[in-house]
């Protein structure tokens, strides 16, 4: 079970917006940037958001992400059939351990 | 453009060893710290290993501390991470992921399989 925790999977429809929360605590989340990641089938994750709502070059502004005390959300608006993947969040830990959720499935349905 | 290439996964029985590669092109390697992250079939994301420029610094997962060792070789721009005293447990694809700053990976390798099996 992971120390930061995801919901296991969530869905909408095309052109719908969704949320995919991380719940964390003090001695991560709260004191640390989130990233969030996006694994499309079959291939490696990718950095999709870093310092809790800053987008890499080339990533589009459907894809947002804030934070607030220990917990952290990533939102995708204007669905497409191509952002099915699973997406984590990731961070440092106090422990002197990098950390990712659970991971969260997104259907597009 | 940003490349990092693993290799040495395979098949080894419980108990046995094994030494996984990541070669990186297209950027300063001396400039990056590194990092090995594991995703067991059908699983989630586990951080298994961060690795320092100059190797000062490296932190481990509690679930590899004393069986994992991860290393880098500068002149040749390469990761390495020997696996040793490998559990059933230890089955996964191994990704190598270059850390921008600590908690953030922005280019990952495709990943190579290990399985541990007897």
């Amino acid at each position: 079970q992971s120390v930061l925790t995801q919901p296991p999977s969530v869905s909408a429809a095309p052109g719908q917006k969704v949320t995919i929360s991380c719940s964390g605590s003090s001695s991560n989340i709260e004191n640390n940037y989130v990233s969030w990641y996006q694994q499309l089938p079959g291939t490696a994750p990718k950095l999709l958001i870093y310092e809790n709502n800053k987008r890499p070059s080339g990533i589009p502004d459907r894809f947002s992400g804030s934070k607030s005390g220990t917990s952290a959300t990533l939102v995708i608006t204007g669905l497409q059939t191509g952002d099915e993947a699973d997406y984590y969040c990731g961070t440092w830990d106090s422990s002197l351990s990098a950390l990712f959720g659970g991971g969260t499935k997104l259907t597009v349905l | 453009e940003v490349l990092l290439l693993e290799s040495g996964g395979g098949l080894v029985q419980p108990g046995g060893s094994l030494r996984l590669s990541c070669a990186a092109s297209g950027f300063t390697f001396t400039g990056y710290s590194m990092i090995w992250v594991r995703q067991a079939p059908g699983k989630g994301l586990e951080w298994v290993s961060y690795i320092t420029s100059s190797s000062s610094t490296i932190y481990y997962a509690d679930s590899v501390k004393g069986r994992f060792t991860i290393s880098r070789d500068n002149a040749k721009n390469s990761l390495s991470l020997q696996m040793n005293s490998l559990r059933a447990e230890d089955t996964a694809v191994y990704y190598c992921a270059r850390a921008a700053v600590l908690e953030i990976f922005d280019y990952w390798g495709q990943g190579t399989l290990v399985t541990v099996s007897s």
